[in-house]
């Protein structure tokens, strides 16, 4: 069983959408989790760290559930830009991260 | 600033060929990871260094992958033998200081082998 599963999509949206989706781990041991973003063929990126009492950045919230060991994503007014596949990760010791095999979002016009 | 570079970008190999892929890390930072990606998947560790300590290599796939960090700055990364099921993409990411901070992604080495 992988450590890190999420659905892979593709989850194909009209621009202004709201889209969400979730993730679950495995270990219990996980000290820190955080979404990245990979657009086709490039370095996956950071686009946020999740805290238990949930946050914001702009148009997105994240969310854990340590009881469940799910995080979920969402999306906000979906634009163009935001097509692009987003990993789910979370770091269980001092360095190490372990990654889901990502969500892809489709954003139509 | 300069991100982390990696080349080559793309590398095709014979099987059996041995490679070497490098990684230039941001500079100053101290902690430098090698992950690979196959294709569908997400990156997955292969080995952690801290300046030219190499402190975690327990992702590492077999004895023919060997990496390493000489004098704390670039980073080689060598398959010897090339196997097909090594055809991935080889990701390099460096942290400043210590390795909980954020980890900075190169753009990868794409290597397929034949």
């Amino acid at each position: 069983r992988k450590e890190v599963e999420q659905d892979p999509g593709p989850f194909n949206v009209p621009e202004g959408a709201t889209v969400a989706f979730n993730c679950t781990y495995s270990n219990s041991a996980s000290q820190s989790f955080f979404w990245y973003r990979q657009d086709c063929r490039k370095e996956p990126k950071l686009l946020m760290s999740v805290y238990s009492s949930g946050n914001e950045d702009g148009r997105f919230t994240a969310q854990l559930n340590r009881a469940s060991q799910y995080i979920s994503l969402l999306i906000r007014d979906s634009k163009l830009s935001d097509s692009a596949t987003y990993l789910c990760v979370y770091r269980s010791n001092d360095y190490k991260l372990s990654f889901g095999a990502g969500t892809t979002v489709t954003v139509r016009a | 600033g300069a991100g982390v570079s990696q080349s080559p970008r793309y590398k095709v190999a014979k099987r059996g060929q041995d490679v070497a892929l490098r990684c230039d890390p941001i500079s100053g930072h101290v902690s430098l990871f090698w992950y690979q990606q196959a294709l569908g998947q997400g990156p997955e560790f292969l080995t952690y260094f801290q300046n030219e300590a190499q402190l975690d290599k327990s992702g590492l796939p077999s004895d023919r992958f060997f990496a390493e960090r000489p004098e704390g700055s670039v980073s080689t990364l060598k398959i010897q033998r090339t196997q097909q099921e090594d055809s991935a993409v080889y990701l390099c990411a460096s942290s400043y200081r210590g390795a909980k901070n954020i980890q900075y992604f190169g753009a990868g080495t794409r290597l397929s082998v034949l």
